[in-house]
């Protein structure tokens, strides 16, 4: 069946680095865009960034360009978001969504937290 | 960026009776070229991930029981439950995908009367 497995979340303190992956499975990865969304503790959905089925077209959330890079290996099936300059306001829930129309499979989720 | 507001933040139904969340965006969201509105629903329950329950403001995803429905065109968009059951008992969420970023609605809390 179709899955998406994140992996990589962790504690971290403020400014350094984090790199998460969503191992996907059960259907042709190579052909979906794939997006990452987050949920801060008790609050609600924030989309981050999103990739093309080729990885030709990234979009960012005003609030992580220039510091996230979204990236996918289609030969691996494994989506990535590379986190620099962490804050605080990071800390959150992460994950990834394979979409169709929307957002049709998510993974469960893996926790960041920036703390110092 | 497109802002989308829900109403109300929660609400509180009987069961079996039917429960209404409102979703509204600050600009259409309906693409003229395909007549479609990029408006999808999710719900989200304690511990989960958000659930696909509506695309295209008003298709049903697989799978999805027959009692949730979706309306609305351009800027003003409703999720229905017509008759609310114990499992309904979530978070729901609007979402629209017309133009990144691709944003929330702030959620809407639904609970048994």
């Amino acid at each position: 069946q179709v899955q998406l497995v994140e992996s990589g979340g962790g504690v971290v303190q403020p400014g350094r680095s984090l790199r998460l992956s969503c191992a996907a499975s059960g259907f042709s990865f190579s052909n979906y865009g794939m997006h990452w969304v987050r949920q801060a503790p008790g609050k609600g959905l924030e989309w981050v960034s999103l990739i093309s089925y080729d990885g030709s077209q990234k979009y960012y959330a005003a609030s992580v360009k220039g510091r996230f890079t979204i990236s996918r290996d289609n030969s691996k099936n494994t989506l990535y978001l590379q986190m620099n300059s962490l804050r605080t306001e990071d800390t959150a829930v992460y994950y990834c969504a394979k979409v169709e129309v929307a957002y049709d499979c998510w993974g469960q989720g893996t926790l960041v937290t920036v703390s110092s | 960026d497109i802002v989308m507001t829900q109403s109300p933040d929660s609400l509180a139904v009987s069961l079996g009776e039917r429960a209404t969340i409102n979703c509204k965006s600050s600009q259409s969201i309906l693409y003229s070229s395909n007549n479609k509105n990029y408006l999808s629903w999710y719900q989200q329950k304690p511990g989960q991930p958000p659930k696909l329950l509506i695309y295209w403001a008003s298709t049903r995803e697989f799978g999805v029981p027959d009692r949730f429905s979706g309306s609305g065109s351009g800027t003003d968009f409703t999720l229905t439950i017509s008759s609310l059951q114990a499992e309904d008992v979530a978070v729901y969420y609007c979402q629209q995908y017309y133009s990144t970023p691709y944003t929330f609605g702030q959620g809407t809390k639904l609970d048994i009367k």
